[in-house]
Protein backbone atom coordinates (compact mmCIF):
# COMPACT_ATOMS: atom_id res chain seq x y z
CA UNK A 1 0.00 0.00 0.00
CA UNK A 2 1.55 3.60 -0.53
CA UNK A 3 2.76 4.59 2.74
CA UNK A 4 5.18 7.74 3.45
CA UNK A 5 7.23 7.66 6.33
CA UNK A 6 8.54 11.17 7.39
CA UNK A 7 11.85 11.57 9.79
CA UNK A 8 11.85 12.32 13.43
CA UNK A 9 10.93 15.03 15.38
CA UNK A 10 13.45 18.00 15.53
CA UNK A 11 14.10 20.76 18.07
CA UNK A 12 16.04 23.57 16.47
CA UNK A 13 17.72 27.24 17.71
CA UNK A 14 16.16 30.48 16.07
CA UNK A 15 17.72 30.96 12.97
CA UNK A 16 18.88 27.60 12.56
CA UNK A 17 17.75 25.77 9.62
CA UNK A 18 16.20 22.18 9.52
CA UNK A 19 15.77 19.41 6.69
CA UNK A 20 12.39 16.92 7.39
CA UNK A 21 13.00 14.08 5.05
CA UNK A 22 9.64 12.36 3.84
CA UNK A 23 10.36 8.32 2.15
CA UNK A 24 7.85 6.74 -0.13
CA UNK A 25 6.94 3.14 -1.00
CA UNK A 26 3.96 1.42 -2.47
CA UNK A 27 4.00 3.11 -5.61
CA UNK A 28 6.00 4.55 -8.93
CA UNK A 29 7.89 7.59 -6.89
CA UNK A 30 8.16 9.88 -9.88
CA UNK A 31 4.60 9.38 -10.92
CA UNK A 32 3.26 11.33 -8.35
CA UNK A 33 4.10 15.44 -7.18
CA UNK A 34 4.42 15.92 -3.22
CA UNK A 35 3.24 18.48 -0.99
CA UNK A 36 4.43 19.72 2.47
CA UNK A 37 1.36 21.08 5.04
CA UNK A 38 2.35 22.28 8.28
CA UNK A 39 -0.31 22.56 11.24
CA UNK A 40 1.03 24.97 14.08
CA UNK A 41 -0.50 23.89 17.67
CA UNK A 42 -4.17 24.96 17.70
CA UNK A 43 -3.70 26.17 14.16
CA UNK A 44 -5.09 25.75 10.73
CA UNK A 45 -3.66 23.46 8.03
CA UNK A 46 -1.38 25.93 5.85
CA UNK A 47 -0.06 24.76 2.73
CA UNK A 48 3.68 25.55 2.07
CA UNK A 49 4.13 24.38 -1.04
CA UNK A 50 5.18 21.27 -3.60
CA UNK A 51 7.63 19.41 -6.11
CA UNK A 52 6.81 17.74 -9.34
CA UNK A 53 8.84 14.55 -8.45
CA UNK A 54 9.52 13.41 -12.10
CA UNK A 55 11.44 17.11 -13.06
CA UNK A 56 11.91 18.48 -9.71
CA UNK A 57 9.90 21.42 -10.70
CA UNK A 58 8.96 23.33 -7.21
CA UNK A 59 6.10 25.89 -6.41
CA UNK A 60 5.92 27.54 -3.20
CA UNK A 61 3.70 29.76 -0.77
CA UNK A 62 4.80 33.70 -1.36
CA UNK A 63 4.38 32.93 2.66
CA UNK A 64 7.88 30.80 2.71
CA UNK A 65 9.45 31.68 -0.70
CA UNK A 66 13.23 32.39 0.41
CA UNK A 67 13.14 30.39 3.29
CA UNK A 68 11.54 26.98 2.21
CA UNK A 69 13.51 24.37 -0.41
CA UNK A 70 12.06 21.45 -1.35
CA UNK A 71 13.95 18.67 -3.36
CA UNK A 72 14.04 15.17 -4.09
CA UNK A 73 16.01 11.95 -4.39
CA UNK A 74 14.60 9.81 -6.97
CA UNK A 75 17.05 6.82 -6.48
CA UNK A 76 16.03 7.12 -2.66
CA UNK A 77 12.24 7.58 -3.51
CA UNK A 78 12.60 10.56 -0.45
CA UNK A 79 11.41 14.14 -1.06
CA UNK A 80 12.84 16.61 1.66
CA UNK A 81 11.96 19.90 2.61
CA UNK A 82 14.40 22.35 3.79
CA UNK A 83 12.77 25.32 6.08
CA UNK A 84 15.80 28.07 6.99
CA UNK A 85 16.45 31.46 9.14
CA UNK A 86 13.54 29.39 11.77
CA UNK A 87 11.65 31.31 14.30
CA UNK A 88 9.18 30.48 17.13
CA UNK A 89 6.71 30.81 14.84
CA UNK A 90 7.77 27.79 12.78
CA UNK A 91 6.94 25.62 15.52
CA UNK A 92 4.75 23.17 13.92
CA UNK A 93 3.99 19.32 13.03
CA UNK A 94 4.94 19.28 8.87
CA UNK A 95 3.77 16.86 7.06
CA UNK A 96 4.38 15.34 3.93
CA UNK A 97 1.40 14.51 1.35
CA UNK A 98 0.85 12.92 -2.00
CA UNK A 99 -1.07 14.73 -4.53
CA UNK A 100 -4.38 12.47 -6.07
CA UNK A 101 -6.30 13.63 -9.22
CA UNK A 102 -9.03 12.93 -11.20
CA UNK A 103 -10.19 14.08 -14.75
CA UNK A 104 -13.00 15.50 -15.55
CA UNK A 105 -13.50 17.23 -18.97
CA UNK A 106 -11.26 19.98 -19.19
CA UNK A 107 -9.19 19.95 -16.18
CA UNK A 108 -8.18 17.73 -13.29
CA UNK A 109 -9.30 18.08 -9.51
CA UNK A 110 -6.59 17.35 -7.37
CA UNK A 111 -6.13 16.68 -3.55
CA UNK A 112 -3.75 15.13 -1.24
CA UNK A 113 -3.74 11.71 0.15
CA UNK A 114 -1.68 9.87 1.82
CA UNK A 115 -0.07 12.12 4.25
CA UNK A 116 3.07 11.50 6.50
CA UNK A 117 2.59 10.77 10.13
CA UNK A 118 4.10 14.19 10.33
CA UNK A 119 7.33 15.27 11.90
CA UNK A 120 7.05 18.01 14.98
CA UNK A 121 10.04 20.79 14.59
CA UNK A 122 10.22 22.77 17.78
CA UNK A 123 11.80 26.00 17.52
CA UNK A 124 13.17 27.44 20.96
CA UNK A 125 16.28 29.22 22.23
CA UNK B 1 -5.10 34.20 -1.52
CA UNK B 2 -8.22 32.63 -1.13
CA UNK B 3 -10.01 32.41 2.23
CA UNK B 4 -11.86 29.49 3.54
CA UNK B 5 -14.18 30.01 6.59
CA UNK B 6 -16.20 27.36 7.92
CA UNK B 7 -18.82 27.05 10.33
CA UNK B 8 -19.72 26.37 13.16
CA UNK B 9 -15.87 26.30 14.56
CA UNK B 10 -17.09 23.30 16.94
CA UNK B 11 -20.52 21.10 17.55
CA UNK B 12 -21.89 18.94 20.21
CA UNK B 13 -23.91 16.07 19.05
CA UNK B 14 -25.19 12.47 19.63
CA UNK B 15 -23.95 9.32 17.87
CA UNK B 16 -26.93 9.28 15.13
CA UNK B 17 -27.24 13.05 15.23
CA UNK B 18 -27.06 14.33 11.30
CA UNK B 19 -24.63 16.67 11.59
CA UNK B 20 -23.69 19.74 8.91
CA UNK B 21 -20.79 22.03 7.55
CA UNK B 22 -20.84 24.72 6.10
CA UNK B 23 -17.54 26.21 3.78
CA UNK B 24 -17.63 29.81 2.53
CA UNK B 25 -14.96 30.49 -0.14
CA UNK B 26 -13.75 33.87 -0.65
CA UNK B 27 -14.23 33.79 -4.09
CA UNK B 28 -15.53 31.44 -6.60
CA UNK B 29 -13.72 28.07 -6.41
CA UNK B 30 -16.08 25.71 -8.56
CA UNK B 31 -15.89 22.17 -7.16
CA UNK B 32 -12.20 22.61 -6.38
CA UNK B 33 -13.23 21.73 -2.77
CA UNK B 34 -11.72 18.80 -0.68
CA UNK B 35 -13.38 17.91 2.80
CA UNK B 36 -10.47 16.12 5.13
CA UNK B 37 -10.63 14.28 8.67
CA UNK B 38 -8.07 14.68 11.24
CA UNK B 39 -8.31 12.94 14.81
CA UNK B 40 -5.98 14.19 17.64
CA UNK B 41 -2.14 13.28 17.07
CA UNK B 42 -2.88 11.89 13.27
CA UNK B 43 -2.43 13.04 10.02
CA UNK B 44 -5.49 14.76 7.74
CA UNK B 45 -6.98 11.70 5.51
CA UNK B 46 -9.47 13.18 2.65
CA UNK B 47 -12.97 12.31 2.89
CA UNK B 48 -14.47 14.16 -0.18
CA UNK B 49 -12.94 15.31 -2.93
CA UNK B 50 -13.87 17.69 -6.01
CA UNK B 51 -16.62 18.74 -4.09
CA UNK B 52 -19.17 15.83 -3.96
CA UNK B 53 -17.17 12.82 -5.10
CA UNK B 54 -16.51 10.45 -1.98
CA UNK B 55 -13.11 9.24 -1.60
CA UNK B 56 -12.89 5.05 -1.68
CA UNK B 57 -13.22 3.69 1.71
CA UNK B 58 -14.85 5.97 3.13
CA UNK B 59 -18.67 5.72 4.64
CA UNK B 60 -21.40 6.34 2.17
CA UNK B 61 -22.49 8.60 5.78
CA UNK B 62 -20.03 11.22 4.42
CA UNK B 63 -21.32 13.29 1.26
CA UNK B 64 -20.50 16.66 0.22
CA UNK B 65 -22.26 19.30 -2.20
CA UNK B 66 -22.26 23.04 -3.51
CA UNK B 67 -20.14 24.80 -5.55
CA UNK B 68 -18.85 28.47 -6.24
CA UNK B 69 -18.54 29.62 -2.94
CA UNK B 70 -20.53 27.56 -1.13
CA UNK B 71 -20.33 24.39 0.20
CA UNK B 72 -21.46 21.22 2.66
CA UNK B 73 -20.12 18.33 4.68
CA UNK B 74 -23.10 16.07 5.95
CA UNK B 75 -22.49 13.19 7.80
CA UNK B 76 -25.81 11.38 7.87
CA UNK B 77 -25.87 9.51 10.95
CA UNK B 78 -22.47 10.38 13.37
CA UNK B 79 -20.99 7.35 14.72
CA UNK B 80 -18.03 7.33 17.55
CA UNK B 81 -15.45 7.31 15.15
CA UNK B 82 -16.81 10.32 13.24
CA UNK B 83 -15.32 12.26 16.68
CA UNK B 84 -12.86 14.74 14.83
CA UNK B 85 -11.97 18.02 13.34
CA UNK B 86 -12.95 18.64 9.77
CA UNK B 87 -11.25 20.78 7.37
CA UNK B 88 -11.79 21.89 3.86
CA UNK B 89 -9.67 22.94 1.33
CA UNK B 90 -9.26 24.94 -2.25
CA UNK B 91 -7.39 23.43 -4.96
CA UNK B 92 -8.53 26.00 -7.29
CA UNK B 93 -5.43 28.36 -6.54
CA UNK B 94 -2.21 28.12 -5.10
CA UNK B 95 -1.61 28.95 -2.03
CA UNK B 96 -3.64 25.99 -1.48
CA UNK B 97 -6.05 26.84 1.57
CA UNK B 98 -7.98 25.51 4.34
CA UNK B 99 -10.90 26.62 7.06
CA UNK B 100 -9.93 26.77 10.50
CA UNK B 101 -11.51 23.05 10.92
CA UNK B 102 -14.91 22.02 12.97
CA UNK B 103 -14.42 19.70 15.74
CA UNK B 104 -17.31 17.44 16.36
CA UNK B 105 -17.47 16.57 20.03
CA UNK B 106 -19.37 13.93 21.84
CA UNK B 107 -22.86 15.51 23.87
Amino acid sequence: QVQLVQSGAEVKKPGASVKVSCKASGYTFISYAMHWVRQAPGQRLEWMGWINVGNGDTKYSQKFQGRVTITRETSASTVYMELSSLRSEDTAAYYCARVSWVAVPGTRHYWVDPWGQGTLVTVSS
Amino acid sequence: DIQMTQSPSSLSASVGDRVTITCRASQSISSYLNWYQQKPGKAPKVLIYAAPSLQSGVPSRFSGSGSGTDFTLTISSLQPEDFATYYCQQSYSTPWTFGQGTKVEIK
